[in-house]
């Protein structure tokens, strides 16, 4: 099967600008995760999906970041202004059903680089 | 609030060497723990992932063992080869949320 696609796989851009990143997952997969990864850490979750509906969105700085998945399928995580500690990986990870003993499948990242 | 330590942060190792890693986790409530490698530029690859009930899994030169009650977890990886150079990172899941530590990046010296 398919894994989980990302795009772009970098991205550089200058602070107070916006970016957006593209997740596709898992044919058939329910869950879809967004996590930062800053350099040198595990990852942190930013918003969990089930279907179309948010999860949990408490890590999310929403003052900024903002992520939706239309028609429950493929998501969007956008940034807006971003702010120089934003600089880290972005990964998109999707599961069957969300539950505990579903393994959670990762797409390769996009990295993000703010200048 | 779940807290994931993984020790040491970084290991390096001659070729087939056995080694151990550690996961250690503060609330013993959890669902299961998954153990996942990550290469440089890459994204997180499952090895294994163990049930809150169950003691250990293996799969092939890797075995992975669970005591909730002390809050631990290890992955051996038996005979090791340059090609397991990486990082890796254990994660504990309370029924649908993962906690991740912040990973033990492994350097295996041919």
């Amino acid at each position: 099967e398919a894994g989980v696609a990302q795009s772009p796989r970098y991205k550089i851009i200058e602070k107070r600008q916006s970016v957006a990143f593209w997740c596709n997952p898992i044919s058939g997969h329910a869950t879809l995760y967004w996590y930062q990864q800053i350099l040198g850490q595990g990852p942190k979750l930013l918003i969990q999906f089930q279907n179309n509906g948010v999860v949990d969105d408490s890590q999310l700085p929403k003052d900024r970041f903002s992520a939706e998945r239309l028609k429950g399928v493929d998501s969007t995580l956008k940034i807006q202004p971003a702010k120089l500690e934003d600089s880290a990986v972005y990964l998109c990870a999707s599961s069957r059903t969300g539950e505990g003993n579903q393994p959670q499948h990762f797409g390769d990242g996009t990295r993000l680089s703010i200048l | 609030k779940q807290e994931v330590t993984q020790i040491p942060a970084a290991l390096s190792v001659p070729e087939g060497e056995n080694l151990v890693l550690n996961c250690s986790f503060t609330d013993s409530a959890i669902y299961n723990l998954q153990w996942f490698r990550q290469d440089p530029g890459k994204g997180l690859t499952s090895l294994l992932l163990i049930q809150s009930s169950q003691r250990e899994q293996t799969s092939g030169r890797l075995n992975a063992s669970l005591d909730k009650s002390s809050g631990r977890s290890t992955l051996y990886i038996a005979a090791s080869q340059p090609g397991d150079s990486a990082t890796y990172l254990c994660a504990v899941t309370d029924f649908n949320k993962f906690y991740f530590g912040s990973g033990t990046k492994l350097n295996v010296k041919p």
